[in-house]
C-alpha cells in the first residue's frame, strides 16, 4: 500500500532559526513522483517541488532546500533562516500509480510556526 | 498559467440540505480536474477525478457526487448533507503536460 507519513505534527521555531520538516513514504512503485505543498492561512496549497523517483539529487531554491533518499524513503524538506512569512501547513504527497498525475496520497501535514 | 475558481468560500448548510459547490478552470484546456477534502487535523483526500467532460471516477463511496458538463467546469454534490460531510474541499486540476497539481482556494464547508 501507498503511504506518506509526517511524523510531526507541528513545529514551532523563532526567526532565523533552520527547520526540517520530515517525510517518509511507502510504495511498490519503482517510478513515482514526490511533492511538498505549502498550506498558507488562507488555504489554497501552493506547489513547491515536484521530484521523480529517478532524480535523487537534492535540490535548493532560495532559502529552500529537499533532500531525497531513496534508500530510507525519505523526502525531506529544510528551510533556512525561516522567517515569519514561512508560517504555514506543509504537505507532503506522493503519485499514485508510477506516474506523475494529479492522484496524490497526502501525508497529514506539519504545521510550521515561525516566531519573531 | 493556468488559474483556479471556487465559490463559494465559505458555506453553512443544515443537515439533509443540498449541496453544489463550482469549480472553473482557465488559461488551459482539457485538463484533469480533481475534487479534494481536507477534514480537520487530517490531510487530504482524493474524492473524485475526470480525465474529460462526463468522466468521472470516485476514489472512495461517500454521499458526495461530481460532474463534469463542461471541458473547464467541474461540479461537487450531494442530495442531502451529513454532518461528515463538513471538511475544507479543494479543486484541483493538471493540464497541458505539466503534471504539477494547482488548487483552487478552497470552500470551508460546515453542515450543522
Amino acid at each position: 500500500a501507498q503511504k506518506v507519513t509526517q511524523a510531526q505534527t507541528e513545529i514551532s521555531v523563532v526567526e532565523k532559526e533552520d527547520v526540517t520538516l520530515d517525510c517518509v513514504y511507502e510504495t511498490r512503485d519503482t517510478t513515482y513522483y514526490l511533492f511538498w505543498y505549502k498550506q498558507p492561512p488562507s488555504g489554497e496549497l501552493v506547489f513547491l517541488i515536484r521530484r521523480n523517483s529517478f532524480d535523487e539529487q537534492n535540490e535548493i531554491s532560495g532559502r529552500y532546500s529537499w533532500n531525497f533518499q531513496k534508500s530510507t524513503s525519505s523526502f525531506n524538506f529544510t528551510i533556512t533562516a525561516s522567517q515569519v512569512v514561512d508560517s504555514a501547513v506543509y504537505f507532503c504527497a506522493l503519485s499514485r500509480g508510477g506516474g506523475s498525475q494529479g492522484n496524490l496520497i497526502f501525508g497529514k501535514g506539519t504545521k510550521l510556526s515561525v516566531k519573531p | 498559467s493556468q488559474t483556479i475558481h471556487q465559490w463559494p468560500a465559505t458555506l453553512v448548510q443544515p443537515v439533509g440540505s443540498p449541496l453544489s459547490l463550482e469549480c472553473t478552470v482557465e488559461g488551459t484546456s482539457n485538463p484533469n480536474l480533481y475534487w479534494y477534502r481536507q477534514a480537520a487535523g487530517r490531510g487530504l483526500q482524493l474524492l473524485f477525478y475526470s480525465v474529460g467532460i462526463g468522466q468521472i471516477s470516485s476514489e472512495v463511496p461517500q454521499n458526495l457526487s461530481a460532474s463534469r458538463p463542461q471541458d473547464r467546469q467541474f461540479i461537487l454534490s450531494s442530495k442531502k448533507l451529513l454532518l461528515s460531510d463538513s471538511g475544507f474541499y479543494l479543486c484541483a486540476s493538471t493540464a497541458g503536460g505539466d503534471e504539477k497539481l494547482f488548487f483552487g482556494s478552497g470552500t470551508q464547508l460546515s453542515v450543522l
